[in-house]
This record gives C-alpha cells, sequence and structure tokens, in this order.
C-alpha cells in the first residue's frame, strides 16, 4: 500500500499571512503528482498535475514544487485570502492501474 | 455546463438494504472512478472503468458493485455485504491520457448514513 502524507493536517492563518503544505511520496515508480482544492460543500477542483522532477507549477498566488528523487512537493499560498480556505490534497500516481493515492489533506483557514 | 453529477447528495438506509448512487458526467470522459472518504483517511478508490461494459475493482471493492453500460453514467450500488457502508462517495472521470492520468474532474458527492 503506498503512503502519501501530508503535513501539516490543518493550518490556521491570518489574512495576508503567507502558508505551504508539503506532500510526500514515495520516490519511486513515481509518474505524476496532482493537487486538489476542496472547499466545504462544494466538489474537489484539480490545482497542479505535475510530473517532471524540479517542476514549478503557478495559479495566481498559488505556485508548487515537485521533487521526485526525494518524494516531496510543497504548495505555496502568497498572502493568503479567506477564499483560500479549503482543504488540499495531494495524489501520487504510479502509472499502473489508473489509480491515485490520495494524502488525507491540508486543511487551511484563513480569518480576516 | 459541463461537469459530473452525484445524486442524491444525502440518503438515509436501513442495515441489510442494497443503495445505488447514481453518477452521470457529460464532459465526454472516457475514465470515470468512484472514492469513498471516512474521517481522517485520504479517498480510498472502490472501482473504475476506463472503458464502456469494463471496469476494475479498486482498493476497497468488497461490498460494492458497478456498471458502465453508457459512457455518461457509472452508478455504484452499495450492498448489504459492504460492512461499514456510512460514508462520503465521491465520483470522479477524467480525460484520456497516454502514460500518465489526466487531472480529476469530481462530483459534490453524497453521503450516504446507514441506521
Amino acid at each position: 500500500i503506498l503512503n502519501v502524507e501530508q503535513s501539516p493536517q490543518s493550518l490556521h492563518v491570518q489574512e495576508g499571512d503567507s502558508t505551504n503544505f508539503t506532500c510526500s511520496f514515495p520516490s519511486s515508480n513515481f509518474y505524476a503528482l496532482h493537487w486538489y482544492r476542496w472547499e466545504t460543500a462544494k466538489s474537489p477542483e484539480a490545482l497542479f498535475v505535475m510530473t517532471l522532477n524540479g517542476d514549478e507549477k503557478k495559479k495566481g498566488r498559488i505556485s508548487a514544487t515537485l521533487n521526485t528523487k526525494e518524494g516531496y512537493s510543497y504548495l505555496y499560498i502568497k498572502g493568503s485570502q479567506p477564499e483560500d480556505s479549503a482543504t488540499y490534497l495531494c495524489a501520487f500516481f504510479t502509472g499502473t492501474a489508473s489509480k491515485l493515492t490520495f494524502g488525507t489533506g491540508t486543511r487551511l483557514q484563513v480569518t480576516l | 455546463d459541463g461537469g459530473i453529477t452525484q445524486s442524491p447528495k444525502y440518503l438515509f438506509r436501513k442495515e441489510g438494504q442494497n443503495v445505488t448512487l447514481s453518477c452521470e458526467q457529460n464532459l465526454n470522459h472516457d475514465a470515470m472512478y468512484w472514492y469513498r472518504q471516512d474521517p481522517g483517511q485520504g479517498l480510498r478508490l472502490i472501482y473504475y472503468s476506463q472503458i464502456v461494459n469494463d471496469f476494475q475493482k479498486g482498493d476497497i471493492a468488497e461490498g460494492y458493485s458497478v456498471s458502465r453500460e453508457k459512457k455518461e453514467s457509472f452508478p455504484l450500488t452499495v450492498t448489504s455485504a459492504q460492512k461499514n457502508p456510512t460514508a462520503f462517495y465521491l465520483c470522479a472521470s477524467s480525460p484520456p491520457g497516454t502514460r500518465t492520468i489526466g487531472e480529476l474532474f469530481f462530483g459534490e458527492g453524497s453521503r450516504l448514513t446507514v441506521l
């Protein structure tokens, strides 16, 4: 069973703070790493799909980096806003059986 | 608008009854998936289908069944054999990929409570 770990489990920041989370995954048999944002009462939505070691992706104030050799990815949020409050999930794909293995998520709460 | 529709959003059933959760997509995606979420755990794959009339067991398929008679539809039946059916269920689809899986598009989920 693949182990995908996310830390911290939860995070509470103030508006304007920058923050980051970690996703750790097995460094062998890497094909792709996904990040999703899941707001309460909504569908999870994809932020990034990362496939190359050293990859950096950015969408607005959110960015992610990938290190496949050591098995981790960071998600950064610059200048957090209340609308960033959500659970952020990462998911690891080994290329077999068409399935992603999800971490338990980091729950972010941004207050004014 | 294109997307994935799950129904019902909330469902209560008595122990021993089978329950079917609906999942419909109009994204023209070939692959569809069912995940289960329990508190403190990551999403776990129940079943997936890469093409019509074909589906594969995921990590926790016991006590569940699916069908894929149409590209747009992938219903999940929670049978009485599922020991702990109370959970939140998410359906997803993804566009075809080559060596890697494309991003997943999710429905809003169905919460099943077995009394």
